[in-house]
């Protein structure tokens, strides 16, 4: 089993639309969690953190439920320009530089 | 600007050729990292360092070497160059810190071994 695993995608949805991304892992001591973003032969780039208490950033909500070892991520309104792959990221240890856990993302492309 | 810079860009080599990716950082951050991305795989930790003069071994080390003599920079050696090292390479760094901040990357090698 994978330490942390993501819906494959990708995932096509017109302009507006709301979609939700799934992310599972499998250390219950992780102590981080965080959603990346990915373009076409880019770098990621932090989008949020996930908070116990889930977390909003705009149009955007990160839900963490340490119970089921669930991670999710709402996009609301979505926009062409939110086209991208969504990478889950878990860091099993706070502060720990080794065991920064990537899934192995999802696709998001809006249609207009 | 400020950030994680990667050099070079782009390179292909030849199997059993070895080179050096460069990677520096300008935000005194102490954690650095170097992954590699292929398809269908996600990243994977290769090597990371805590701090100049400590380097640690991540998921995938065998064929890599790294040192970390300064702050800001972390190379990746490829020691003898294999096919299954094609890759995307990236280099991350964050503040000790941080933990709750996440990483920030460097734009990427793209390495072709032929």
């Amino acid at each position: 089993r994978k330490e942390v695993e993501q819906d494959p995608g990708p995932f096509n949805v017109p302009e507006g639309a709301t979609v939700a991304f799934n992310c599972t892992y499998s250390n219950s001591a992780s102590q981080s969690f965080f959603w990346y973003r990915q373009d076409c032969r880019k770098e990621p780039k932090l989008l949020m953190s996930v908070y116990s208490s889930g977390n909003e950033d705009g149009r955007f909500t990160a839900q963490l439920n340490r119970a089921s070892q669930y991670i999710s991520l709402l996009i609301r309104d979505s926009k062409l320009s939110d086209s991208a792959t969504y990478l889950c990221v878990v860091n099993p240890r706070s502060g720990s530089a080794r065991q920064l856990t990537f899934g192995s993302g999802t696709q998001l492309t809006v249609l207009p | 600007n400020a950030g994680v810079t990667q050099t070079p860009k782009f390179q292909v080599l030849k199997t059993g050729q070895s080179m050096t990716l460069q990677c520096a950082q300008d935000m005194n951050h102490e954690y650095m990292s170097w992954y590699r991305q292929d398809p269908g795989m996600g990243l994977r930790l290769i090597h990371y360092s805590v701090g100049a003069g400590i380097t640690d071994q991540g998921e995938v080390p065998n064929g890599y070497n790294v040192s970390r003599s300064t702050t800001e920079d972390f190379p990746l050696r490829l020691l003898s160059a294999a096919p299954s090292q094609t890759s995307v390479y990236f280099c991350a760094s964050r503040g000790q810190g941080a933990a709750n901040y996440g990483y920030t990357f460097g734009s990427g090698t793209r390495l072709t071994v032929v």
